[in-house]
């Protein structure tokens, strides 16, 4: 079965490191998307993207995140410089592009800020 | 985004059925209900959706309130397995997921 696949699966890194995780979505699928989960809350969407261009990125924190999808089909999200706050699982979805469809998820990417 | 409300948590005994509520007041015309579970340690995972009429799948059912102001996820039988974090959720246009805290589910064996 087809799966979204992400990496690392842990990293640790000091404050004001740079950071980059990467995602490979399911073939075929359009849209993908990047999550930030803080431990004991709901994911909260960070980006979405539509083949290569970005339709989403209202959460996204611009001054120091970013995000590219150049060709369409893997993406990675980086973070420079880390901070504290930013531990959290990040997690990777793609998903059909019409409304209603399901979105699949990796396993995520666990940060631990020191 | 249109606001969902469910339970905190919820214990059910093993192979009993589980209702899972979700009020969702504000929903529009044209949002989705999904339902998604998290497992301990892993990403979310698709349960089930609907638009009006109730549905049925293999993991679950959903149940639609005439109204649309509420819905219920079924799990017929429940088993260990089952115990997650489950997200209702209305899916608005872009398809964009906004999770709320969700129920956490305990099953008991």
């Amino acid at each position: 079965e087809a799966e979204v696949a992400q990496s690392p699966r842990y990293k640790i890194t000091e404050k004001s490191q740079a950071v980059a995780f990467w995602c490979d979505p399911i073939s075929g699928h359009a849209t993908l998307y990047w999550y930030r989960q803080i431990l004991g809350q709901g994911p909260e969407l960070l980006v979405q993207f539509q083949d290569e261009s970005v339709v989403d990125d209202s959460q996204l924190p611009k001054d120091r995140f970013s995000a590219e999808r150049l060709k369409g089909v893997d993406s990675t999200l980086k973070i420079q410089p880390a901070e504290l706050g930013d531990s959290a699982m990040y997690l990777c979805a793609s998903s059909l592009a019409q409304q209603g469809n399901e979105q699949f998820f990796g396993p995520g990417t666990r940060l631990t800020v020191l | 985004d249109a606001k969902t409300t469910q339970p905190n948590s919820m214990e059910s005994n093993e192979e009993e059925p589980v209702h899972l509520p979700c009020n969702h007041s504000t929903i529009s015309g044209t949002d989705y209900i999904h339902w998604y579970r998290q497992l301990p340690s892993q990403g979310p995972e698709y349960v089930i959706h609907g638009l009006t009429s109730n549905v049925n799948n293999r993991m679950a059912s959903l149940a639609i309130a005439e109204d649309r102001k509420s819905s219920t996820l079924i799990l017929h039988r429940a088993t260990l397995r089952d115990a997650a974090v489950y997200y209702c959720i209305l899916v608005i246009r872009g398809n964009k997921l906004v999770f709320g805290a969700g129920t956490i589910l305990r099953v008991k064996s």
